[in-house]
């Protein structure tokens, strides 16, 4: 299974909206609602931020939102704050709805 | 709150083994299914694999299949990870990551708990 294609770096200034996008193919993204969204920091274990295309765990902020068209899913930062600099992974169900792959990853950076 | 913790830091010659331990607190063990990613030195994110802690079924992509080997010994609520025949480029954090999704319904590739990542250095 290839990577899922990310950006690899998005910015954006303090309290504007950026959107990261995820390309996979008719086999992962394209095939089922199985798109998660992690964040990770620094020497940090990764965090989910968004799990079935567009649901948020309990206590992610209400500015994260994810959506899907086609092959490509999207992570929208609404209200990008310093906090919110870090990097962006993408990850989608794939092979029959068994198996996991991962997208390239986004650097995200707060201007 | 659900808490996964992993063993400590390894440091191992190419060619040898290495298992990674990851002990879950404050949930059901079995009820969940756990992952395994990698992440090698300024690199991204890999998944490995997973295993069903109730029947102990794995899946492996095909990268890792015929030399990682996950297990589970439910009485004490924790997960493995056997690496065999290390090269360097196997390096990296290794994490545990529960699933949101349970046995009963089945998964939902959310990996919503995490490790805090045990770092395997494979060096001569």
């Amino acid at each position: 299974q290839s990577a899922l294609t990310q950006p690899a770096s998005v910015s954006g200034s303090p309290g504007q909206s950026i959107t990261i996008s995820c390309t996979g193919t008719t086999s992962d993204v394209g095939a089922y609602d199985y798109v998660s969204w992690y964040q990770q920091h620094p020497g940090k274990a990764p965090k989910l931020m968004i799990y079935e295309v567009t649901h948020r765990p309990p206590g992610v902020s209400d500015r994260f939102s994810g959506s899907k068209s086609g092959n490509t899913a999207s992570l929208t930062i609404s209200g990008l704050q310093a906090e919110d600099e870090a990097d962006y992974y993408c990850s989608s169900s794939t092979s029959g709805n068994v198996l996991e792959v991962f997208g390239t990853g986004t650097e995200v950076s707060v201007l | 709150q659900v808490q996964l913790e992993q063993s400590g830091a390894e440091v191992k010659m190419p060619g040898a083994s290495v298992t990674v331990s990851c002990k879950g607190f404050r949930y059901t063990f079995t009820a969940y299914y756990m992952h395994w990613v990698r992440q090698a030195p300024g690199q991204g994110l890999e998944w490995m694999g997973w295993i069903n802690p109730t029947s102990g079924d794995t899946h492996y992509t095909q990268k890792f299949q015929g030399w990682v080997t996950m297990t589970r010994d439910t009485s004490i609520s924790t997960a493995y990870l056997e690496l065999n025949n290390l090269k360097s480029d196997d390096t990296a954090v290794y994490y545990c990551a529960r699933d949101r999704g349970t046995i009963n319904w089945g998964l939902s590739h959310g990996l919503e708990f995490w490790g805090q990542g045990t770092t395997v250095t494979v060096s001569s």
